[in-house]
């Protein structure tokens, strides 16, 4: 089975309110997990990460927040837009050797106007 | 513009036919990757070069065969070995193995 995984395949909300995309890790040895976002017919980009000697980092609207005891990462938005409306996905890796990204099924966030 | 360039966007194949993607980048970036997507899925990894002239088998290499003779180039060709090719390609790359990774837009490949 897959590594990383998700537990909301879709998750629906109103503009204005708050999101929470959350994420589950299995591999004790990552060290370094990444959001990205992927818009309908184009390649992911780049949200934010964090390292494992954090465990809240926050960005532009956006937060993430990791906790090792459980192994779980989640991404919040704040006062979500329908410009946030995209399939999201988390991907964990290790530094310090050829451990290759590996990414979660993505959640799929739907905002109503 | 720096960046990621993925050619063509839309393929259509025969079954039989072998077919290759372009991936092509000037970010001065060690490594690049393929990855698959299906729909509703995550991304499944093919293949991936951390170096010119050489590159190592993903998750899902079974049909697929790649060359990495530059640094700006990382071309996959789907084989007909490949026997559910219809999917969503993306190419992407990082400054070494395990950073950030930059995403090309895609090549969404039909087999008819």
């Amino acid at each position: 089975g897959e590594s990383v995984g998700l537990h909301l395949p879709t998750l629906s909300v109103q503009e204005g309110d708050n999101s929470i995309i959350n994420c589950a890790y299995s591999n004790s040895a990552s060290d370094y997990f990444i959001w990205y976002k992927q818009e309908s017919g184009k390649g992911p980009q780049f949200i934010i990460d964090i390292r494992s000697n954090m465990d809240k980092r926050q960005g532009q609207r956006v937060t993430v927040l990791l906790n090792k005891t459980v192994k779980h990462l989640s991404l919040q938005i704040a006062a979500t837009q329908p410009g946030d409306s995209a399939v999201y996905f988390c991907a964990e890796t290790a530094s310090g050797g050829s451990y290759i990204p590996t990414f979660g099924r993505g959640t799929s966030l739907i905002v109503h106007p | 513009d720096g960046g990621i360039t993925q050619s063509p966007k839309y393929l259509f194949r025969k079954e039989g036919q072998n077919v290759t993607l372009s991936c092509e980048q000037n970010l001065n970036h060690d490594a690049m990757y393929w990855y698959r997507q299906d729909p509703g899925q995550g991304l499944r990894l093919i293949y991936y070069s951390q170096i010119v002239n050489d590159f190592q088998k993903g998750d899902i290499a079974e049909g697929y065969s790649v060359s990495r003779e530059k640094k700006e180039s990382f071309p996959l060709t789907v084989t007909s070995a490949q026997k559910n090719p219809t999917a969503f390609y993306l190419c992407a790359t990082s400054w070494g193995a395990t950073g950030e990774l930059f995403f090309g837009e895609g090549s969404r490949l039909t087999v008819l």
